[in-house]
């Protein structure tokens, strides 16, 4: 089945660090990846869609300056969390939607366990 | 964000029982998904519905899209200590997904 990785799994680091974090599609092609962020005993909210070879859409109330999103190839998103600080700290998931169809389900990332000390 | 009303919030059953849960919405969905998360993991599907009223079985698992296209059910039959976890449905109009608030399960042998 379709696979997506996600890198690193687990992030520790200072405020004011900025982390980028990487998904993956390990046996498809995705032109469309999304980037969730779950807080402790919360569900998924979704923070952008991110678009190969064009700028990512972000959700009402997300930063977009403070979550950089680049989605250079058709494997391969990046999030990068600038200057993070402790409220950053999450669970940060992405997912792939594999081809161009619509109503299609998106396959997940084991997602990155941010802490901002 | 807009999020799916879920119940129960969470579960504590013994093995062997039956499970049901359920997931309502005020906005009509053109998919209704259910995943499973487990602990420091990524969700995971477990069963995808695509047409108002179907019903779909996966293994020991049977979901049903809602008449209506605003709910949609879970149900686990004999439950064993792997399905431990906490479970979200998900809508999903052409390609974003919303999700559910989850039932965290628990199983006890």
């Amino acid at each position: 089945g379709a696979v997506v990785s996600q890198h690193p799994s687990r992030v520790i680091c200072k405020s004011g660090t900025s982390v980028k974090i990487e998904c993956r599609s390990l046996d498809f092609q995705a032109t469309t990846m999304f980037w969730y962020r779950q807080f402790p005993k919360q569900s998924l909210m979704l923070m952008a869609t991110s678009n190969e070879g064009s700028k990512a859409t972000y959700e009402q109330g997300v930063e977009k300056d403070k979550f950089l999103i680049n989605h250079a190839s058709l494997t391969l998103s990046t999030l990068t969390v600038t200057s993070a600080h402790p409220e950053d700290s999450s669970f940060y998931i992405c997912s792939a939607l594999q081809g161009a169809r619509v109503n299609q389900p998106q396959h997940f990332g084991d997602g990155t366990r941010l802490s901002i000390l | 964000g807009q999020q799916l009303n879920q119940s129960p919030q969470s579960m504590f059953i013994q093995e062997g029982e039956d499970v049901s849960m359920n997931c309502t919405s005020s906005s009509i969905f053109n998919t209704w998904l259910w995943y499973k998360q487990e602990p420091g993991e990524g969700p995971v599907l477990l069963i995808a519905l695509y047409k108002a009223g179907e019903l779909t079985s996966n293994g020991r698992l049977t979901a049903q899209f809602g008449i209506t296209r605003k709910d949609s059910f879970l149900n686990i039959s004999a439950s064993i200590p792997s399905d431990v976890g906490i479970y979200f449905c998900a809508g999903l109009n052409t390609d974003k997904l919303i999700f559910g608030t989850g039932t965290r399960l628990q199983v006890f042998p």
